[in-house]
């Protein structure tokens, strides 16, 4: 049963541009939000997180948009570069117990 | 160390041998996960390891998959008689406890040939 489900599977923006990625979740219990990135050849690196007491977290340029009644959140990066061109992962849990990812979203921004 | 280590970082192996992939978690970490991510997929859980116990080991796929840690540090993944479908890259994370963070070694990739 897939709990997390993420979209767009890859997205393709201009320098500077905004990209957007949304994901789902199911469970109402999940109560820890993270973002993953993940370069080719690499692990998942923590981006930035959030709790459902919050609707918005913004650290650098990555903003946490969160939506408790819809079950949804999202990662927007403003002024993209190419640098952050890789793969991007939402993720939930509860209680701090294990993580369930969503199936990713490969970001390429081009100069 | 400064980061979760992995050994080894490339393993080849022929269908139904046993291999062994290595975890070594940031110094004081207590929590350790293991998760599978087969060739453009996302990540799948395995197993959690809450000091030397594993709490949740709902992940495993088949009786093929153990895992255990000793010392509250190094953990050890094996799978017997390997199958082609467990042809993937194998990656261990460490946090401090329940409610942080994961930080994520490179992964072993596993290739059953």
């Amino acid at each position: 049963q897939q709990q997390v489900k993420q979209s767009p599977q890859s997205l393709i923006v201009q320098k500077g541009g905004i990209p957007i990625i949304n994901c789902a979740y199911e469970n109402t219990a999940f109560d820890y939000f993270p973002w993953y990135q993940q370069f080719p050849g690499k692990g998942p690196a923590l981006l930035i997180a959030i709790r459902p007491d919050v609707s918005e977290k913004k650290e650098g340029r990555f903003t946490i948009s969160f939506n408790k009644s819809a079950k949804q959140f999202s990662l927007h990066i403003m002024d993209s570069q190419p640098g952050d061109s890789a793969t991007y992962f939402c993720a939930a849990s509860k209680s701090g117990n294990k993580l369930v990812f969503g199936a990713g979203t490969i970001l390429r921004v081009k100069s | 160390g400064a980061g979760v280590s992995q050994s080894p970082s490339n393993k080849v192996t022929e269908k139904g041998k046993d291999v062994e992939l290595r975890c070594d978690p940031i110094s004081g970490h207590t929590a350790l996960y293991w998760y599978r991510q087969r060739l453009g997929q996302g990540l799948e859980f395995l197993i959690y390891f809450q000091g030397n116990s594993a709490p949740d080991k709902s992940g495993l796929p088949s009786d093929r998959f153990s895992a255990e840690r000793t010392g509250e540090s190094v953990s050890t993944l094996t799978i017997q008689r390997t199958q082609q479908e467990d042809s993937a890259v194998y990656l261990c994370a460490s946090s401090p406890g329940q409610g942080f963070g994961y930080t994520f070694g490179s992964g072993t990739r596993l290739t059953v040939v």
